[in-house]
């Protein structure tokens, strides 16, 4: 099977612009979820989908959304972008609760 | 509130010797924990992880964990370490959150480096 893909890898954005990142799940996972990591933060959760629905959401401004399409592929959106949102954001998709979550690439998002 | 703690921000160990990475969990109810491995500039990779059952866990690449209620502890082992081993690793529990939801939370992560 293939793992779970991210796109793009690489991104530089500039202050108040925004951005989307593109999280495709293993195949048959219904469960997306999207963490930002940082040096100083370590791995903050963003929000989890599943079918469509966001399930949970973590505390971060609502600058930051996202939606889950009817394929389970997921798209996170960052608007207004500022310098602390320069991080690698990783998507990790799961079969359900007490499964493993399995990580994608990950995106690197630079702010200038 | 739930939490999860690694105590150590680094950890050095010989290559050969037996390696201890250590993960304290604060969590109300039955805790799911798990441990992953991050290489440079790539996601994280499962290990192992402890559901229920057997306090001893054994996962990828030769890493076991026990887990331990009464310390409310998860450290992950492994009987001899390898250079390829050096990375950073993530302790992380799964807690209920509500509304058929569940949270995963990380630790800060501790760097092992294991020396030639």
């Amino acid at each position: 099977k293939a793992g779970v893909t991210q796109t793009p890898r690489y991104l530089i954005k500039t202050r108040g612009q925004q951005v989307t990142l593109s999280c495709s799940p293993i195949s048959g996972h219904r469960s997306v979820s999207w963490y930002q990591q940082t040096p100083g933060q370590g791995l903050q959760f963003l929000f989890e989908y599943f079918s469509e629905t966001q399930r949970n959401k973590g505390n971060f401004p609502g600058r930051f959304s996202g939606r889950q399409f009817s394929n389970s592929r997921s798209e996170m959106n960052v608007s207004t972008l500022e310098l602390g949102d320069s991080a690698l954001y990783l998507c990790a998709s799961s079969l359900g609760e007490r499964g493993e979550q399995y990580f994608g690439p990950g995106t690197r998002l630079t702010v200038t | 509130a739930q939490s999860v703690a690694q105590p150590e921000d680094q950890v050095n160990v010989a290559e050969g010797n037996p390696l201890t990475v250590k993960c304290t969990y604060s969590v109300s109810g039955n805790p799911y924990l798990f441990w992953y491995v991050q290489y440079p500039n790539r996601g994280l990779q499962f290990l192992l992880k402890y559901i229920t059952g057997d306090n001893l866990v054994k996962g990828s690449y030769g890493f076991e964990a026990e887990f331990n209620k009464s310390q409310t502890s998860f450290h992950l082992k492994k009987p001899s370490a390898l250079v390829s081993d050096s990375a950073l690793y993530f302790c992380a529990v799964k807690f209920h959150s509500g509304a058929g939801s569940y949270q995963l939370t990380f630790g800060k992560g501790t760097k092992l480096s294991v020396i030639p």
